[in-house]
């Protein structure tokens, strides 16, 4: 089975500080995912990687940054927290079959970010 | 972009069919409708997935119309497990050679007993 983890269930963080969260997955997958999920608005994309070094924005990309150093592991980074980030955040990974096919995408649990 | 938009809650009964509907307005010809079941403290995790008519598979059916405007998802025979949170991707290929996903809001599904 896909397996995409997260470094954290939880974390509390306060205003102003840098926060990295990390992403493994362990299928080989081309492409890595984040997003934000908040209530009523569902799954928002903040940036995807389709290969390591590389990556691209998504809908709502500002205050947040991406490194993709390895192919298993995507971090999402917020260089100065606000408190508008409290958010659920999810990684998923999915490999990469094509132009005009659909890839599935696996997700990890998630981690509440809670931002003070 | 293609934008999807999903009824907010549904509530049904064990037993019943239950039927989902997701509108995706100007959704290109080779986009493909994908469904993810959300529990809570959980990852979405893939449903089904089609690109038009219908899809049948061991837990859901999907229909999409001749205009792909809309797709419906249909879960048969609801129980108690099934309550969960349903969201429909939509997958566009850019011109870019990239795809854009857009997820629906999400509908709350509740099944009685």
């Amino acid at each position: 089975d896909v397996k995409v983890t997260q470094s954290s269930r939880y974390l509390v963080k306060r205003t102003g500080e840098k926060v990295f969260l990390e992403c493994v997955q362990d299928m080989d997958h081309e492409n890595m995912f984040w997003y934000r999920q908040d209530p009523g608005l569902g799954l928002r994309l903040i940036y995807f990687s389709y290969d390591v070094k590389m990556k691209e924005k998504g809908d709502i990309p500002e205050g947040y940054s991406v490194s993709r150093e390895k192919k298993e592991r995507f971090s999402l980074i917020l260089e100065s927290a606000s408190t508008n980030q409290t958010s659920m955040y999810l990684c998923a990974s999915s490999t990469d079959v094509g132009l005009h096919h659909s890839d599935t995408q696996y997700f990890g649990p998630g981690t509440r970010l809670t931002v003070l | 972009l293609a934008k999807t938009t999903q009824p907010i809650s549904m509530d049904s009964y064990e037993g019943q069919e239950v039927n989902i509907t997701c509108s995706h307005n100007n959704i290109a010809t080779n986009d493909y409708i994908t469904w993810y079941q959300q529990f809570p403290s959980q990852g979405p995790r893939f449903i089904i997935q089609g690109y038009k008519t219908k899809v049948t598979n061991e837990v859901a059916s999907l229909f999409i119309p001749a205009d792909r405007k809309s797709s419906t998802l249909s879960l048969p025979r609801v129980s108690l497990s099934d309550t969960a949170v349903y969201y429909c991707l939509v997958v566009m290929a850019m011109d870019t050679g990239r795809r854009a996903l857009t997820f629906g809001s999400g509908t709350r599904l509740q099944v009685q007993p």
